[in-house]
């Protein structure tokens, strides 16, 4: 069953940084890439970016760009996505989204649970 | 950066209406759109990709239809399982999302 973990909720001081890390299982994990897409209490799907679990390549959208890294670790199939300088309006659900394989092109096929980041001092 | 916008923002309906919501794109994304199901507390759940295939495991009520910058999502005879909050994506130019679209119960 092709599934994505992620770790539990984390609660962080504004200015501090975060780590959610992404386990892949039932699949290869480098055939694809992971995606990270988080959603604020109420409100709709914001695309973070992306990264290549074969090359280790990433990229990030303009809003994260500085704060935000996305690296993986291939001996055990996890992605890992960090934000740095966090503030309370990075309150949100972090997702990891597998960019699908096969007939499904160019869009996430598999999500994880969810992660719920907490900024608050 | 794509943006997206979804019409209604809400949406009231009958078990058995036939509901459509609108996702227009700001610039042509060919026919590079997909949708998504959410329910609260839950992951987003694919229902359609590249406007129109139905993935795998979704209901063929469910269809997509549109190119270019104006799509539609169909669902023909809404089912109680169906209440939910359904999004679109571009994936032309890296990936933005619409804001959404409640579905609720009349």
């Amino acid at each position: 069953q092709v599934q994505l973990l992620q770790s539990g909720a984390e609660l962080r001081k504004p200015g501090a940084s975060v780590k959610v890390s992404c386990r892949a299982s039932g699949y290869t994990f480098t055939s694809s890439e992971i995606n990270w897409v988080r959603q604020a209490p109420g409100q709709g799907l914001e695309w973070m970016g992306w990264m290549n679990p074969n090359s280790g390549n990433a990229g990030y959208a303009q809003g994260f760009q500085g704060r935000v890294t996305m690296t993986r670790d291939t001996s055990t199939s996890t992605a890992y996505m960090e934000l740095s300088g966090l503030k309370s309006v990075d309150t949100a659900v972090y997702y990891c989204a597998r960019l699908g394989v096969g007939v499904v092109q160019n869009t996430f096929d598999i999500w994880g649970q969810g992660t719920m980041v907490t900024v608050s001092s | 950066e794509i943006q997206m916008t979804q019409s209604p923002s809400t949406l009231s309906a009958f078990v058995g209406d036939k509901v459509t919501i609108t996702c227009r794109a700001n610039e042509s994304i060919r026919d590079w759109l997909a949708w998504f199901q959410q329910k609260p507390g839950k992951a987003p759940n694919l229902l359609i990709h590249k406007t129109s295939r139905l993935h795998r495991g979704a209901p063929s009520r469910f269809s997509g239809s549109g190119f270019g910058t104006e799509f539609t999502l169909t669902i023909t005879s809404l089912q109680p399982e169906d209440f939910a909050t359904y999004y679109c994506q571009q994936c032309n130019s890296f990936w933005s999302f619409g804001q959404g679209t409640k579905v609720e119960m009349k």
